[in-house]
């Protein structure tokens, strides 16, 4: 099984940069993502991570650190369109194809003028 | 048009009674899943599906059924709804077993009183 624990709510202010955390415990780790949700809307994918280090993709960014079961969205010159909710998700490794997705509750972000 | 189309969008109804969600997609992907989401809880996973003659239980699947008709429709029942039962419900598909990003439609929103 897993647990995934992000913080339920974040305020930032636009132009600055903030940080969501996530933390899981799995038992077996094979892959973690950001999802990003607008209030009414479905969820859009925003990143992948599998290994170590910081993927970099415009002004989002993803890290991991499989050995802390920690990984953080850092989301740089926030715009008010960025005011959603942020999911993280595992991705358990087991045999055969069952490899699903476990979310967590999501941090909802408010970018404020 | 929409990738992944979900129907109803919106149901209102009674304890007790059967209703259908029904999801169609035009991504040609293998994997389907459906999801519910209630506030503060995330996504859980309800059903999912890798073709047509593939039907596996989720984390939260009972008092729920589903048929896949085809690769791209996979319907979800309720068979006897509960008003625990209200929720968001997502339908979402996914290329395959070494990628985790879902697409997902639009949601259903079902109340049941």
């Amino acid at each position: 099984g897993q647990n995934i624990d992000q913080p339920t709510e974040m305020t930032a202010t636009e132009g600055a940069i903030v940080q969501i955390n996530c933390t899981y415990q799995t038992s077996g780790f094979n892959g973690l993502f950001w999802y990003q949700q607008h209030a009414g809307e479905a969820p859009t994918f925003l990143s992948y991570n599998v290994l170590d280090g910081l993927e970099e993709k415009g002004r989002f960014s993803s890290f991991l650190s499989r050995s802390k079961g920690y990984s953080y969205l850092l989301l740089k010159e926030l715009q008010m369109k960025d005011s959603a909710s942020y999911l993280c998700a595992v991705r358990e490794d087991s045999s055969g194809s069952a490899r699903q997705l476990t979310f967590g509750s999501g941090t909802q972000l408010t970018v404020l003028p | 048009d929409a990738d992944v189309t979900q129907t109803p969008r919106n149901r209102i109804t009674k304890t007790g009674k059967r209703i259908m969600l029904e999801c169609s997609q035009t991504k040609g992907h293998d994997r389907m899943y459906w999801y519910r989401q209630d506030p503060g809880l995330g996504l859980q996973l309800i059903y999912y599906s890798f073709d047509v003659k593939d039907i596996n239980k989720g984390e939260i699947s009972d008092g729920y059924s589903v048929s896949r008709q085809a690769q791209a429709k996979f319907s979800l029942s309720l068979e006897s709804a509960i008003p625990n039962q209200t929720a968001l419900y997502f339908c979402a598909t996914g290329a395959g077993a070494n990628t985790g990003e879902l697409f997902f439609g639009e949601g259903s929103r079902l109340t049941v009183l």
